[in-house]
């Protein structure tokens, strides 16, 4: 149980463009996701929370417009990192918790994290 | 203000020997506090957490870790490292209940030797 998945695992694009980076709960729902970004050798950064139905919530210095997040369903989070440049590159991972809800294998108040994606851009 | 320290940067260990990776924490209160394991190019795994209760919990691959409160520390232990352990440590705080918006230490890299 407590499993996160993240589509794709890695995803090369050309500057400019814009990449959708998919994170499901495949068997448990997630009333709130989680987005990070780790650099190289460093520890994780938030970058905004995302509750099912409502709007995410930035961290502060991460731009809302550029970082575009979705929480459409209890099960399923994406964000859209729009007109990506090179200092975008970098280690994208989601995690997603159920809080307060004990579900099947699944800790309230624990995030489960997915495997991540390598974003590299040219 | 609220920080994780995990004062060791990187680890190196002998395979079979025991390891303990430290952890401290400064928050307004008693958080909840867990431990996430991260192999190279993976997302983090959670290997133990703790919330309230007995103050020493065991965890997943034979690791278990002491909250001090006096302390407040959170130390993992493992009595004898295999070479698979060989990771990159995690230590992270949270609000108890509700929102759970964790604060991460910078980690600790463990090394095994042979």
């Amino acid at each position: 149980g407590a499993v996160v998945s993240q589509h794709p695992s890695r995803v090369i694009c050309k500057s400019g463009t814009s990449v959708k980076i998919e994170c499901r709960s495949l068997d448990f729902q997630a009333t709130t996701m989680f987005w990070y970004r780790q650099f190289p050798k460093k520890s994780l950064m938030l970058m905004a929370t995302s509750n099912e139905g409502s709007k995410a919530t930035y961290e502060q210095g991460v731009e809302k417009d550029k970082f575009l997040i979705n929480h459409a369903s209890l099960t399923l989070s994406t964000l859209t990192v729009t007109s990506a440049h090179p200092e975008d590159s970098s280690f994208y991972i989601c995690s997603a918790t159920n809080q307060g809800l004990a579900g099947r294998a699944v800790w309230p108040d624990t995030q489960y994290f997915g495997p991540g994606t390598r974003l590299t851009v040219l | 203000a609220q920080s994780v320290t995990q004062p060791d940067i990187h680890i190196t260990v002998s395979e079979g020997a025991s390891l303990e990776l430290r952890c401290n924490y400064s928050y307004g209160a008693t958080p909840y506090l867990f431990w996430y394991v991260q192999s190279p190019g993976q997302g983090l795994q959670l290997l133990l957490k703790y919330f309230s209760g007995d103050t020493l919990v065991q965890g997943i691959k034979g690791f278990e870790a002491e909250f001090k409160r006096s302390q407040s520390s959170f130390n993992l232990r493992k009595p004898s490292v295999h070479w698979s352990d060989a990771a990159e440590y995690f230590c992270a705080v949270g609000p108890k209940g509700g929102y759970n918006k964790l604060i991460f230490g910078a980690g600790t890299r463990l090394a095994v030797h042979p």
